[in-house]
């Protein structure tokens, strides 16, 4: 199985900050890896999707990277909305997530 | 516009059984793959059962392996989860989710339900 290892497990962040969370495979994954935004109580909401295509209607302050087995989320200048947890998933084989990443107001 | 409402979820003592349901609408059903994601309470996402479009093909994380099934009845649009010899550690949210790739499977979770809580307990 592949696990999926996000770090870091919270962050604190002021709007406008640049905010990176990272995400690492145990196995290579090519870019076969999607992020997903998480608000209490709601479903997650799919942001992107092989490592770096961003999904229809997602603000461009959102941008992914990276490939193989280490990756990045990026939110280039944080706004009030972005508040909340971040996942990133797997599909090489199967699929898993991260453990997520909470996304806090400083 | 795309729509996936879940149904079903409610209370039950270990070892019984709960059949979940979810009625999509907004797309073509029987071109595209579901999926089963749940969440623990205060926990993270874990994915654990797929379907193709056609129903020939599931699988199923190992935790829930010979306890769950997953099937589709494509002239309803819509998807189920049966859920058999229930675990307390099987408490959580469930949600159905799309794939977002027609006629295969990406494994790339386009639009969700609004989950149903199955709580397992004693």
């Amino acid at each position: 199985d592949i696990q999926m290892t996000q770090s870091p497990f919270t962050l604190s962040a002021y709007v406008g900050d640049r905010v990176n969370i990272t995400c690492r495979a145990s196995q290579t994954l090519s870019d076969w890896l999607a992020w997903y935004q998480q608000k209490p109580g709601k479903a997650p909401k799919l942001l992107i999707s092989k490592a770096s295509n961003l999904e229809g209607g997602v603000p461009s302050r959102f941008s992914g990277s990276g490939s193989g087995t280490e990756f990045t989320l990026t939110i280039s200048s944080l706004q009030p909305h972005d508040f909340a947890t971040y996942y990133c998933q797997q599909y090489k084989s199967y699929w898993t997530f991260g453990q997520g990443t909470r996304v806090e107001i400083k | 516009q795309v729509y996936l409402a879940e149904s079903g979820g409610g209370v039950v003592q270990p070892g019984e059984s709960l059949r979940l349901s979810c009625t999509a609408s907004g797309f073509t059903f029987s071109k595209y793959g579901m999926h089963w994601v749940r969440q623990a309470p205060g926990r993270g996402l874990e994915w654990v059962a797929f379907i193709r479009y056609d129903g020939v093909n599931q699988f199923y994380v190992s935790s829930v392996k010979g306890r769950f099934a997953i099937s589709r009845d494509n002239s309803r649009n819509t998807l189920y989860l049966q859920m058999n010899t229930l675990r307390p550690e099987d408490t959580a949210v469930y949600y159905c989710a799309k794939d977002v790739v027609g006629l295969s499977v990406a494994g790339v979770f386009d639009f969700w339900g609004q989950g149903t809580l199955v709580t397992v307990s004693s």
